[in-house]
């Protein structure tokens, strides 16, 4: 049973580009969170989503950034006119339940993006 | 306002002795906390859950208390090992959401 895939590890872009972070839950999973982590400091949630729907989106910039889970096929983290600060690890996570229910989450190993 | 606080120094100590790391909150009222382990370049891997009701959890070496009255989790490793080295974050649920909020982590590295 694979465990959450991204990809890519690492992605490098130019600023002004877009970077697309593709995230693929563990099987059986519909509940996806992604997680933005800066050098030397924790996890800052961004978005949480199931198939088709996003259902908190309170953690992510409100512009440049888009999120989606479609029904078929792996989340998508979009950034639009990626700037220097946009560079961090990306982390995604999937549960069976959402998290209320105290279900476990898994992390995949994130995408490192970096702008020059 | 609100704050997860873990001890952002290092914490360093010898093979076999037990390593105790501390979560501080302000303004949360968790339904439940949870600690992972992270090490370089790899995503958190998850470790224990422990609920509001509950004041103690183990798991092999693990253990980890929840008092919600001084608002603090303690985290123990005991025994420790070098493979223990690692980043311990701890996370609390945002009340009533399915949000999870991290600490910044503590590094520990255990020596031989």
């Amino acid at each position: 049973n694979a465990g959450v895939m991204q990809n890519p590890r690492h992605l490098v872009r130019r600023r002004g580009q877009e970077a697309r972070l593709r995230c693929s839950p563990m099987k059986g999973h519909s509940h996806v969170y992604w997680y933005r982590q800066l050098p030397e400091e924790g996890l800052k949630f961004m978005v949480y989503l199931q198939k088709e729907n996003i259902i908190d989106e309170s953690g992510m910039p409100k512009e440049r950034f888009s999120a989606e889970f479609p029904k078929e096929g792996p989340s998508i983290l979009r950034i639009q006119q990626v700037v220097r600060g946009d560079s961090a690890a990306y982390f995604c996570a999937s549960s069976r339940l959402g998290l209320r229910t105290t279900d476990t989450q898994y992390f995949g190993p994130g995408t490192r993006l970096t702008v020059l | 306002s609100q704050k997860i606080e873990q001890n952002s120094e290092a914490l360093n100590i010898q093979e076999g002795k037990t390593a105790t790391l501390t979560c501080n909150y302000t303004n949360y009222s968790p339904a439940y906390l949870q600690w992972y382990r992270q090490d370089p370049g790899r995503g958190p891997v998850f470790l224990l859950l422990i609920r509001e009701n509950e004041k103690e959890k183990r798991k092999e070496r693990l253990k980890v208390t929840f008092d919600t009255t001084l608002k603090q989790s303690l985290f123990h490793i005991t025994a420790s090992q070098p493979a223990d080295s690692a980043t311990y974050l701890c996370a609390l649920d945002e009340g009533n959401t399915d949000k999870l909020i991290f600490g910044t982590g503590t590094r520990l590295q255990v020596f031989p």
